[in-house]
């Protein structure tokens, strides 16, 4: 039972332009999301989390959307770089716990 | 930010040997570390959360005596895989969790059972 979804397995943009990578989740006592960024052969790299009493996080370049009602979270990386291109994940953890539920990755790719 | 390393980053062990792999919090103490496994184009999957000086809570379907988690120290937590086999092979990947909130990664250890 795959509780966070990650439904695009790859996305391609050029460079400058925005890229939007979707996440969903089924479980209703999720409450806290996180990206990462991940390259072949390394540990993942956290870029950027938000709780759900919010519905919009940003930095930098990375802005995190959550729309609770949908289950449904989103990073929009704007502009886009070469350097971002990498697999992204979404994970998502419940209330009292540090545990984290990982999506099965989006892999970007930002050509010039 | 927070740094994890682990040791080694790769190994290659013939089937029915053990292999230790190490986690190390270098700049904070982390009272929880968990350890994850990757297989080719998937997802990370939680194999147990590591609890300094307490026993490990392990997932669903994970082997805690194939798996054997110890969590000596607030910097250190290893994985030992026991009497190893080629369907272990994957990555393994370590996290702790920084008391400012966040959960680092380390770098993986490319595990290959023959």
């Amino acid at each position: 039972d795959q509780q966070v979804k990650q439904n695009s397995p790859s996305l391609s943009v050029q460079e400058g332009r925005i890229s939007i990578l979707n996440c969903d989740y089924t479980n209703s006592m999720f409450d806290y999301f996180l990206w990462y960024k991940k390259y072949p052969a390394e540990g993942p790299t956290f870029l950027i989390s938000i709780s759900s009493i919010k519905d919009k996080n940003e930095d930098g370049r990375f802005t995190v959307f959550l729309n609770k009602s949908a289950k449904h979270l989103s990073l929009h990386i704007v502009p886009s770089q070469p350097g971002d291109s990498a697999v992204y994940f979404c994970a998502a953890s419940g209330r009292n716990t540090d545990k984290l539920i990982f999506g099965t990755g989006t892999r970007l790719q930002v050509f010039p | 930010g927070a740094v994890v390393s682990q040791h080694p980053s790769w190994v290659i062990c013939k089937s029915g040997t053990s292999v230790k792999i190490e986690c190390r919090s270098l700049d904070f103490q982390a009272t929880t570390m968990f350890w994850y496994r990757q297989f080719p184009k998937q997802s990370l999957m939680l194999m147990a959360t590591s609890n300094e000086g307490s026993k490990a809570t392990y997932e669903q379907g994970v082997e805690k005596d194939k798996f054997l988690i110890n969590h000596a120290s607030l910097t250190l937590s290893t994985l030992t895989v026991t009497s190893a086999h080629p369907e272990d092979s994957s990555f393994y990947i370590c996290s702790a969790r920084d008391p400012r909130v966040e959960q680092y990664f380390g770098p993986g250890t490319r595990l290959t059972v023959t």
